[in-house]
């Protein structure tokens, strides 16, 4: 199994550029969540979605910030626009109703936003 | 509010030494409780997880960790530590909110370093 796939694995963008970010969940896997690290702020969950369904949103930051789950094998993170503070790693991480709250984290994706 | 706290942002221990990482929560109901392990440039690695029995949960890389519910803890131990145990360690809880949905809850990290 591939695990959880992430891409870009770097970006670096401008203050007020649109990103977004991709992942691909391990199959079989139906419950998705999107994480952000930063020094300050440590770890944040920021949404997850259970059957492609949000579930818990209540760790986005702002209206800039968006996220997606088309079908069950992916899902994009968007920021818009975006602004120095969100320079962070995001990690996508996946779940199964099997593994009963165990999560799979991606390699994360390392934002700079200058 | 429900919440994990890791009391302790670092912790010290010689190469052979036992270790553990501290972790106490505060949530309703019976919560499901986890240990994960993160390594410089990467993802979070699942250690081990507590959901019902056994008060003593063993994971990988000779982990284990004790649910206590009286004292609401769940500390990460192991017998003797390695030099590449040196990492970020994090606890985290899944419980239920009062939408009946479930939280994820993680607490802010406990950095272990190992000494030769």
């Amino acid at each position: 199994d591939a695990g959880v796939i992430q891409s870009p694995r770097h970006e670096v963008t401008e203050m007020g550029q649109e990103v977004t970010l991709r992942c691909k969940p391990i199959s079989g896997h139906n419950s998705l969540f999107w994480y952000r690290q930063t020094m300050m702020r440590g770890l944040e969950l920021l949404i997850y979605f259970n059957n492609n369904v949000p579930i818990d949103d209540s760790g986005m930051p702002e209206d800039r910030f968006s996220a997606k789950m088309p079908n069950a094998s992916f899902s994009t993170l968007k920021i818009q626009p975006s602004e120095p503070r969100d320079s962070a790693v995001y990690f996508c991480a996946t779940s199964s109703d099997r593994l009963r709250g165990e999560q799979y984290f991606g390699p994360g994706t390392r934002l700079t936003v200058t | 509010a429900q919440s994990v706290a890791q009391p302790e942002d670092q912790v010290n221990v010689a190469e052979g030494n036992p270790l553990t990482v501290k972790c106490t929560y505060s949530v309703s109901g019976n919560p499901y409780l986890f240990w994960y392990v993160q390594y410089p440039n990467r993802g979070l690695q699942f250690l081990l997880k507590y959901i019902t029995g056994d008060n003593l949960v063993k994971g990988s890389y000779g982990f284990e960790a004790e649910f206590n519910k009286s004292q609401t803890s769940f500390h990460l131990k192991k017998p003797s530590a390695l030099v590449s145990d040196s990492a970020l360690y994090f606890c985290a809880v899944r419980a239920i909110s009062t939408s009946g949905t479930y939280k994820y809850i993680f607490g802010t990290g406990t950095r272990l370093k190992v000494l030769a």
